[in-house]
């Protein structure tokens, strides 16, 4: 099972919106509304921050949002703050064989 | 508050075996699915293994089958992972973590992960 492709780097200003895509196949992505996505800050463990595509666990910031089209997964950052640059990577259920797969990470930065 | 500890990571030859525990309290270990997720500065992060509250249910990454083996103990409230035949792929950060609900693959808390290095 392959990686979920993630462009590996995404820039924004402070307040404004930026959006990571997932790309996966019609075997995870596009065949289950089950992404998640986690933000990493350097050095410590990732957090959960949308669950079940466009879902947020309750304590996360209603500044971030999830969607999927077809085969490909987004999370939105709006109102860009500086404590929003870290790694985030999708995850997406692949089926019963493969379980599941997680994306290759994008690395935000605040400018 | 949920804490989840990992031990036992550390240095180990090719071939090699190694156990990985992980001490959860803060909520109530029985009641939750749990997982093993790794982490490796070149293949980022990578699903390893999970097990349901009643380790009825197993799964494995293709990557580990038939070379790991995840357990619990519900009343000593924590996890474990024996990885045997280890390879200089399997060098990685290690984490412990507790599932969301009964879902498979939404991680709702990490430990702070465990270093496992593979190399002669």
């Amino acid at each position: 099972q392959s990686a979920l492709t993630q462009p590996a780097s995404v820039s924004g200003s402070p307040g404004q919106s930026i959006t990571i895509s997932c790309t996966g196949t019609s075997s995870d992505v596009g065949s289950y509304n089950l992404v998640s996505w986690y933000q990493q800050h350097p050095g410590t463990a990732p957090k959960l921050m949308i669950y079940d595509v466009s879902k947020r666990p309750s304590g996360v910031s209603d500044r971030f949002s999830g969607s999927k089209s077809g085969n490909t997964a987004s999370l939105t950052i709006s109102g860009l703050q500086a404590d929003d640059e870290a790694d985030y990577y999708c995850c997406s259920y692949a089926g019963i064989s493969a379980l599941g797969v997680f994306g290759t990470g994008t690395k935000v930065t605040v400018l | 508050q949920v804490q989840l500890v990992e031990s036992g990571g550390g240095l180990v030859k090719p071939g090699g075996s190694l156990r990985l525990s992980c001490a959860a309290s803060g909520f109530t270990f029985s009641y939750h699915y749990m997982s093993w997720i790794r982490q490796t500065p070149g293949k980022g992060l990578e699903w390893v293994s999970y097990i349901s509250s009643g380790s009825s249910t197993v799964y494995y990454a293709d990557s580990v089958k038939g070379r790991f083996t995840i357990s619990r103990d519900n009343a000593k409230n924590s996890l474990y992972l024996q990885m045997n035949s280890l390879r200089a792929e399997d060098t990685a950060v290690y984490y412990c973590a507790r599932n969301y609900a009964s879902s498979m693959l939404i991680f709702d808390y990490w430990g702070q992960g465990t270093l496992v290095t593979v190399s002669s």
